[in-house]
This record gives structure tokens, sequence and C-alpha cells, in this order.
């Protein structure tokens, strides 16, 4: 079956680390992203990535950062830097690039960190 | 991309239609209408999109105002699974471009028995 999947579910995390956020697609979608979710709140936007090699910043960008080496992979770092990271996270993905009429988004089902 | 309004809360019988509003009364010509849902600790889900005519699929109805100033989703047969935040979503859909999405806070929908 083709989808997203995000690894771990949940994750704890002490402060002063760094950890990565496993996000992989099986749909060959060009276009992936990530967002942040806090209780009660929308999806906010932290990076995205059009095509291999290359990724833009969101509107909350500070405190993290990914790579798209390949296609169906877009792991998201949280470093140390970001100073409030407990929250839910979202990946996403879509056809992208060249799609011009229907540009829908697939998400995984989140992985919840825990800053201890 | 144009801002969105919608209540933060509506309840719904389970059985009946359940109408969800949303206002986006600075929407512009080439922004479409997104919807999507999103079940408690889930990833949310797409359900319909529209520009100006009123669209319908397997989960929902689409109904967009003549002005496109607002729309209503319809979920025409509430069930229990319905229970939710249904986020509305308008963005511009441009060649080239995988433009992200802007999720606002959305309409918490409770499917009562």
């Amino acid at each position: 079956d083709g989808g997203i999947t995000q690894s771990p579910k949940y994750l704890f995390r002490k402060e002063g680390q760094n950890v990565t956020l496993s996000c992989e697609q099986n749909l060959n979608h060009d276009a992936m992203y990530w967002y942040r979710q806090d209780p009660g709140q929308g999806l906010r936007l932290i990076y995205y990535s059009q095509i291999v090699n290359d990724f833009q910043k969101g509107d909350i960008a500070e405190g993290y950062s990914v790579s798209r080496e390949k296609k169906e992979s877009f792991p998201l770092t949280v470093t140390s830097a970001q100073k409030n990271p407990t929250a839910f996270y979202l990946c996403a993905s879509s056809r992208g690039v060249l799609i011009s009429s229907y540009n829908e988004q697939f998400f995984g089902p989140g992985t919840r960190l825990t800053v201890l | 991309d144009a801002k969105t309004t919608q209540p933060p809360s509506m309840d719904c019988a389970e059985g009946r239609a359940a109408n969800l509003p949303c206002n986006h009364s600075t929407i512009s010509g080439n922004e479409y209408v997104y919807w999507y849902r999103q079940i408690h600790s889930q990833g949310p889900q797409y359900i319909i999109h529209g520009l100006k005519n009123n669209e319908t699929n397997e989960m929902a109805s689409l109904i967009i105002t003549e002005d496109r100033k607002s729309s209503t989703l319809i979920l025409p047969h509430a069930t229990l699974r319905d229970t939710a935040v249904y986020y509305c979503i308008v963005r511009v859909i441009t060649s080239g471009s995988a433009r992200q999405l802007t999720f606002g806070s959305g309409t918490q929908l409770t499917v009562l028995p």
C-alpha cells in the first residue's frame, strides 16, 4: 500500500539533545513538508522540499534542520537551539512541482515529541 | 493566501447532515478552497477542494457561494467517526510551485449519538 510513514510515534528527549524524526513516502511524490502542531492549534510549516537536494524554510524553521538526499525520505532534526520543541510533528507529501491544478497533501500519522 | 474564518466548534446528531461554514471574503480569483480534517492525534486527511463550482465526492459536498466569499462543507450523513477538527484552507495553485498549506484553528465537529 502506498503512503507516508513516520517514526517513532512517540519520542522523548532530554533537554539539550538533538533528535531526528523520520519521514518516508512511497507515493512517488516530488514535494514533502514538515509541520508542527501545538495543543489546540493549527499546523505551522517548518520546512518543505520541492525536489531532491533542495528545501526551503517555512514559517518556523529556527532550531530545525532537514535534508532531502532521496525522493522518498525527508528527515527532520530538532536541534538543541529549538527553545520549545515539545509538540506533535506531521510530515506530508504531494505531487508538487509539475501538477498545477491538483496538489492534495497526504499526511503521515505524526510523531509526538516530548522534551523532559 | 487568503485568510479564512471558521466557528471554533459545532455539534451534529448522528445520521444528520453536518454543515460546516467557512468565510474567505478576501479570496482571489486564482485561489482554491480546500477542506481537510484531523481526527485526534492523527495526521490531517484531505476531503475535497473547489474553485467556483460546487463539488461532490464520496466523502462530502462543497458549496461555494457565487461571489466566492464563503463556502460550506456538507457531510450528508454524519457518523461518530466524523468527529474531528475540520480545516478550511484557501490557496493558490501555481504551476511549478509546491505551495504549502496554511492551517488555521479549524472547527471541532462533534457528532453526537
